[in-house]
């Protein structure tokens, strides 16, 4: 599995876009990019996978440049209640590879 | 059904004391897996079953923890002769058998403390 950097924390004033970079200098060609999300006393819970370019749902965006060395979640106009752990996974998802890595996350707070 | 249960939410025990938590997934899912979490860590994993099979075991998973999935629904996860070490969040998830296998919906956790 590679291994993944994130900042350790990040604040951000409510209704602002915040972007969350991750490092991942190691990643392997059959590696997809997913971010999970965690509320305080809660499991985390999936946001968002990618291979390249750039994935939107309905709660974020994440960008992957060419090179895939690297990864952006995007949270648009965020809220108090985005105040989260964020974690950047990086791994294969076929058959086989069935346990997550999480590394410490980012700690987003948001501020009123 | 709406989500992976899992029962107690918290546990605090004596050391030395045997404890068992359970574990029930979204009833589609067939595949299960326990994590444990310590505070201001991620989740780490500790086992994985396919239906009833466990088929993977992290080096995390000492003696003293057994899980089981006698019939492919829910999951029990054992710790035997508790430590003041094993004191964290377990957590309990669990995913389809195909595609992303990076997309796991997880329980809201077990905390156990022990004293």
């Amino acid at each position: 599995l590679a291994k993944t950097t994130q900042p350790i924390s990040m604040d951000s004033y409510e209704g602002q876009e915040v972007n969350i970079t991750c490092s991942h200098n190691n990643i392997a060609t059959n590696d997809y990019i997913t971010w999970y999300q965690q509320f305080p006393s809660q499991g985390p819970r999936f946001i968002i996978q990618g291979y390249k370019t750039k994935v939107t749902n309905e709660v974020a965006s994440l960008f992957i440049p060419a090179d895939r060395k690297s990864s952006t979640l995007s949270l648009p106009r965020v809220s108090l209640s985005d105040t989260a752990v964020y974690y950047c996974l990086v791994g294969p998802t076929q058959t086989g590879a069935n346990n997550l890595f999480f590394g410490t996350g980012t700690r987003l707070t948001v501020i009123p | 059904d709406t989500g992976v249960s899992q029962d107690p939410r918290h546990k605090i025990t004596k050391r030395g004391q045997n404890v068992t938590f359970r574990c029930d997934p979204i009833s589609e899912h067939n595949r299960l897996y326990w994590y444990r979490q310590t505070l201001g860590q991620g989740p780490e994993f500790l086992t994985y079953f396919q239906n009833e099979a466990q088929l993977e075991k992290s080096r995390l998973l000492s003696d003293r923890f057994s899980a089981e999935r006698p019939k492919g629904s829910f999951s029990t996860l054992e710790i035997q002769r508790t430590e003041q070490g094993d004191s964290a969040m377990y957590l309990c998830a669990s995913s389809f058998d195909r595609g992303a296998n990076y997309e796991q919906y997880f329980g809201p956790g077990t905390r156990l403390t022990v004293t």
